[in-house]
This record gives structure tokens, sequence and C-alpha cells, in this order.
């Protein structure tokens, strides 16, 4: 236990559906991560926020909404998605994203999305 | 952005000591180092970090080299439970991890 959650485990969607992926932190944590792991890639970063503000967005395309309501919960909506788009969707927490010296991030369990 | 390299895949006898080495040869003088594990289909989890000192926790030690330009990580007594992709990381001055592709590590019995 990481003290990072995320619900559901695992999601099957058609690319009509909408969904929502949650993460919660038990941490006290005030940065929060989304990555996207597709098979036999490297993490890829694709959202941060910090104190409920988004902080970074890489280039990751407007089907991907994300939504950070206070500095515990993090959800990432989804909306017609590509079978490309299956992969898992990891969260994670860190106290001070800035913090370069020390800041580890703890990662949640992930969400294995597939997209039919 | 400084990259790592790292060799894909290696085992390790249980028991014995895993050194894992990363080269980061473009690495700045601010930029850290970080090691991060991931076990089949979990999250990636923290283990170590340094900017130029050695430096050991209880799971494992990293020994960086005095020109900074590469690291090895250390894994004192392998155990099965430490079969991983393990991950060497230096976080840019913007916060920012970037994952390369690890080296996939077997502990052997």
């Amino acid at each position: 236990e990481t003290g990072v959650t995320q619900t559901p485990r695992h999601l099957v969607m058609g690319m009509t559906n909408k969904k929502s992926l949650k993460c919660e932190q038990h941490l006290g944590h005030n940065a929060m991560y989304w990555y996207k792991q597709s098979a036999k890639k490297p993490l890829e970063l694709m959202f941060v926020y910090s104190l409920e503000e988004r902080v970074e967005n890489n280039s990751v395309p407007s089907r991907f909404s994300p939504e950070c309501p206070n500095s515990s919960h993090l959800f990432l909506h989804l909306h017609t998605l590509q079978p490309e788009d299956s992969a898992l969707y990891l969260c994670a927490s860190s106290q001070d994203w800035r913090d370069i010296s020390g800041d580890e991030q703890f990662f949640g369990p992930g969400t294995r999305l597939t997209v039919l | 952005d400084a990259k790592t390299t790292q060799p894909p895949s290696m085992d390790c006898a249980e028991g014995r000591a895993a050194n894992l080495p990363c080269n980061h040869s473009t690495i700045s003088g601010n930029e850290y180092v970080y090691w991060y594990r991931q076990i089949h289909s979990q999250g990636p989890q923290y283990i170590i970090h340094g900017l130029k000192n050695n430096e050991t926790n209880e799971m494992a030690s990293l020994i960086i080299t005095e020109d900074r330009k590469s690291s090895t990580l250390i894994l004192p007594h392998a155990t099965l439970r430490d079969t991983a992709v393990y991950y060497c990381i230096v976080r840019d001055p913007w916060g920012k991890f970037q994952f390369g592709a690890g080296t996939q590590v077997v502990v052997t019995p």
C-alpha cells in the first residue's frame, strides 16, 4: 500500500463511451500526476497538478480531460477514445513537484484500460 | 533533458548482490539521479536518489561516480521479490521525471 488508490482497476470501454478514472491520495501531498504506460513503451507523463492547479499538460489529446477538485482527488475523464489509447494509467502524488532534491513520487496500482 | 542508458536486462542469483549500471553522461550539475522499480503490473516504487554523494537506505545503495556521468544501484542481497524493471531517471530542473525503458532484472533461485 502506497497511500495512493485508483479505481477502477480494470476498465473496458467502447469508443463512444464516456468514463472516468479516479485517484485518491491519503498522504497529504500537494501534487498529483497522471501517467500513461502503453505496452512495451516507457511511462509517459500526461498531466501534473499542484495545489489543484494544472501546471503541466504534455500535449495530451483533448479526449483526455483531467480534473482536480482538491489536493486529495484526481480524475481523468475519457471520451471518444481510440483503441491505441488502451494502456495502464497510473496516478502518482508527491509533496512538492518543484522540489527536485527530495520529492519522491508515490504511485497507485493503476487502471488497466482497454478500448474496443 | 539529460538521458539515461541502461542495459535492457540482467540476471542475478538469489542472495547475491545485484549491481545495476546507468549512464547519464549529459547530466547537469543540479540534476538528481533517481531510481524506481516496477514489479509486473504494479505502479513504480521509489528506491533511492542522490546528487553526487553515495547514498544508502534500507532498500539499496546508490554509487555515483565523481564526474557524475554514471551511477550504480546496488541491491545488497537480492531476493525473488526484487524481480522487476528498474528505472534510472535524471530529474530535470523543472521537476519532471522522464522514464526510459529500464533494466529488467530477474532474480533466480
